[in-house]
């Protein structure tokens, strides 16, 4: 079974700081990874996702992530933090693929909090 | 264009009451699904449908839950007998279709609450 592990449940960086929120995940197949970020009493909104190919991925926002097979990791960045940016952020991985379901499997949060 | 909608946005009921939660998916979306979120958690997969039909219900924690879909839009999330410990956000999102790297677009969640 895949399961994914979001290590820091709060992230706290000043505006123009270095944004990193690491996830790390389990699979037995060849993943693919997905983070969302959830702006408070919105829904879910996709930042960006790794399928195959590249494995920087850019995403909205000035957001990218880069996995990391050896490391199975798939760390979320950006370089300079604005103050829009703090929601919470959930890393996630589709299901085993043996069923090609699409299915989600997340993990648990991470809230970036941006300090002035 | 309209994103995925649901209906109610909050809902209080009383322990052992039976609730309805109405998600709205986009238009021409054949794949849908329904997460819970439980305060502090990440979403955790309930079911999902292709079409009218439920391909994989295996998320469901038991019995007192079950969802349709009977025109392969619109789903309906039924809960019985509600108990406090199903109080949490209830998410839907709506993929094209089932493939795996479709981007699931969630709507903003149904709030319920169990006293």
């Amino acid at each position: 079974a895949q399961s994914v592990t979001q290590l820091g449940s709060h992230v706290s960086v000043s505006e123009g700081a270095l944004v990193l929120l690491r996830c790390n995940y389990s699979s037995s197949v060849p993943p693919y990874l997905f983070w969302y970020v959830q702006y408070p009493n919105q829904g879910l909104q996709l930042l960006l996702k790794y399928t195959t190919g590249a494995t920087l991925v850019k995403g909205i926002n000035g957001f990218e992530a880069e996995f990391k097979k050896s490391e199975t990791s798939f760390h979320l960045t950006k370089p300079s933090a604005h103050m829009s940016d703090a929601a919470e952020y959930f890393c996630a991985v589709s299901d085993d693929g043996s069923s090609n379901t699409g299915k989600l499997i997340f993990g648990q949060g991470t809230t970036l909090q941006v300090k002035p | 264009g309209a994103g995925v909608s649901q209906t109610p946005s909050n809902k209080v009921t009383e322990k052992g009451k039976y609730v309805e939660l109405r998600c709205d998916p986009i238009s021409g979306h054949t794949a849908l699904y329904w997460y819970r979120q439980s305060l502090g958690q990440g979403p955790e997969f309930l079911i999902y449908f292709q079409g009218t039909g439920a391909a994989d219900d295996s998320g469901l924690p038991n019995d007192r839950f079950f969802a349709v879909r009977p025109e392969g839009s619109v789903s309906t999330l039924k809960i019985q007998r509600t108990e406090r410990g199903d109080s949490a956000v209830y998410l839907c999102a709506s993929s094209p279709g089932l493939a795996t790297t479709d981007t699931q677009y969630f709507g903003p969640g149904t709030r319920l609450t169990v006293l």
